[in-house]
């Protein structure tokens, strides 16, 4: 069976450029996570997905964050400008259902903003 | 703000001794769940504890669920070198999953 997967692993961009990452969820898997996980923390959850619709969007800073899960699939988070403090993995992760509390998580895609 | 507490923060031991982390909190929890995560990896689950007091073990791990449901620990036995890496617990509420900071654990071979 096929895992999470996210890309890209890396990106390095300068402050207030725009970055965008992917993330394809196991197959039959209609809970979709994106964690932030800045160096030395856990992983916070920013926005959580059934199918297509939003869950929990409460801790995305809306401002400059945004998701979407058009097709109830793949999933596509975006920073619009990015700022220093943004630097962090940013790791997807999904599951069967809301109500199963197994997640798998993908590799994660790592940012560094300058 | 963690909601979950762990401790210690770091840990560095020699292959084949013992150790504990921690992992507390003020909230009562549905479960609690104890991830391990390696470098460039994402996390993956070990074990889920359910009922205040439950004691699971993995192996060489033994996990405990505290009486009042807010707090857990984990237990390696003869730790190895592949016993390495980030153990993140987290406590599920509602349908949330909230992650503590993680204890970082380091077995010499």
């Amino acid at each position: 069976e096929a895992g999470v997967a996210q890309s890209p692993r890396y990106k390095i961009i300068e402050k207030r450029q725009s970055v965008a990452f992917w993330c394809n969820p196991i197959s039959g898997h209609a809970t979709l996570y994106w964690y932030q996980q800045i160096l030395g923390q856990g992983p916070k959850l920013l926005i959580q997905f059934q199918n297509n619709g939003v869950v929990d969007d409460s801790q995305l800073p809306k401002d400059r964050f945004s998701a979407e899960r058009l097709k109830g699939v793949d999933s596509t988070l975006k920073i619009q400008p990015a700022k220093l403090e943004d630097s962090a993995v940013y790791l997807c992760a999904s599951s069967w259902t809301t109500g199963t509390r197994e997640l798998f998580f993908g590799e994660g895609s790592r940012l560094t903003v300058l | 703000t963690q909601l979950l507490e762990q401790s210690p923060q770091f840990l560095s031991i020699q292959e084949g001794e013992n150790l504990t982390v921690y992992c507390n909190s003020s909230s009562v929890f549905s479960s609690l769940q104890w991830y391990r995560q390696e470098p460039g990896e994402g996390p993956v689950l070990l074990v889920t504890v359910v009922t205040g007091g439950e004691v699971k073990k993995l192996k060489r791990l033994t996990f405990q669920f505290g009486d009042a449901r807010k707090d857990s620990s984990l237990h390696i036995t003869a730790a190895q070198p592949g016993d390495t890496g980030l153990y993140l617990c987290a406590g599920v509420g509602d349908y949330k999953l909230s992650f503590g900071a993680g204890t970082t654990v380091t077995v010499r071979a």
